[in-house]
């Protein structure tokens, strides 16, 4: 089983609607979990970082369940610009500290 | 701030041949990261450093190398090219990898190995 794990999609949506992505991770152990937007042949940026009690910007709320061992992305009134590949993110704080990412989500918003 | 600086943003190597891929950060963040990305695929981590002189391996480090001798700079370099190694690469960097904060990436490098 991958250590982080999403759907690759692609979500193809409307304009104005409501998708959600999820994202399951392995280690129970994981301490810090993100959200990077990733635009074609361009680097990833940080969306949004998803703290245990969830959390909103805007459009997007971030959610996690350390039970299921998933967090979960939700965008409400998608824009054609939200169009783009949703990478999840999860630090183990192991040796390194480093950041394992999951295979990304890609979605397509159309007109 | 220039962020995360990469050279050369493209290149094409030929089997066998070597090359240096130069990362650089203005922010001094003592954590610095190498990724690769192969078409459709997440970032899988090469190489990291937790501080100038120190570097470990990653998920996949076979076929390259790392040094860290200062803290801005973290160069990458691919010995022997092979097709497997064809990529884009990123690198990244970020102030403090136990709490939430930000790992920012540079622009990447597209390899292409023939």
């Amino acid at each position: 089983r991958k250590e982080v794990e999403q759907d690759p999609g692609p979500f193809n949506v409307p304009e104005g609607a409501t998708v959600a992505f999820n994202c399951t991770y392995s280690n129970s152990a994981s301490q810090s979990f993100f959200w990077y937007r990733q635009d074609c042949r361009k680097e990833p940026k940080l969306l949004m970082s998803v703290y245990s009690s969830g959390n909103e910007d805007g459009r997007f709320t971030a959610q996690l369940n350390r039970a299921s061992q998933y967090i979960s992305l939700l965008i409400r009134d998608s824009k054609l610009s939200d169009s783009a590949t949703y990478l999840c993110a999860v630090n183990s704080y192991n040796a390194g500290n480093m950041l394992t990412f999951g295979g990304g989500t890609r979605l397509m918003v159309k007109p | 701030n220039a962020g995360v600086t990469q050279t050369p943003k493209f290149r094409i190597l030929k089997i066998g041949q070597s090359m240096t891929l130069q990362c650089t950060q203005d922010m001094n963040h003592n954590y610095m990261y190498w990724y690769r990305q192969d078409p459709g695929m997440g970032l899988k981590l090469i190489y990291y450093s937790v501080g100038a002189g120190i570097t470990d391996k990653g998920e996949v480090p076979n076929g390259y190398n790392v040094s860290r001798s200062t803290t801005e700079d973290f160069p990458l370099r691919l010995e022997l090219a092979a097709p497997s190694q064809t990529s884009v690469y990123f690198c990244a960097s970020t102030y403090n990898p136990t709490a939430y904060y930000e790992q920012y990436f540079g622009p990447g490098t597209r390899l292409t190995v023939t």
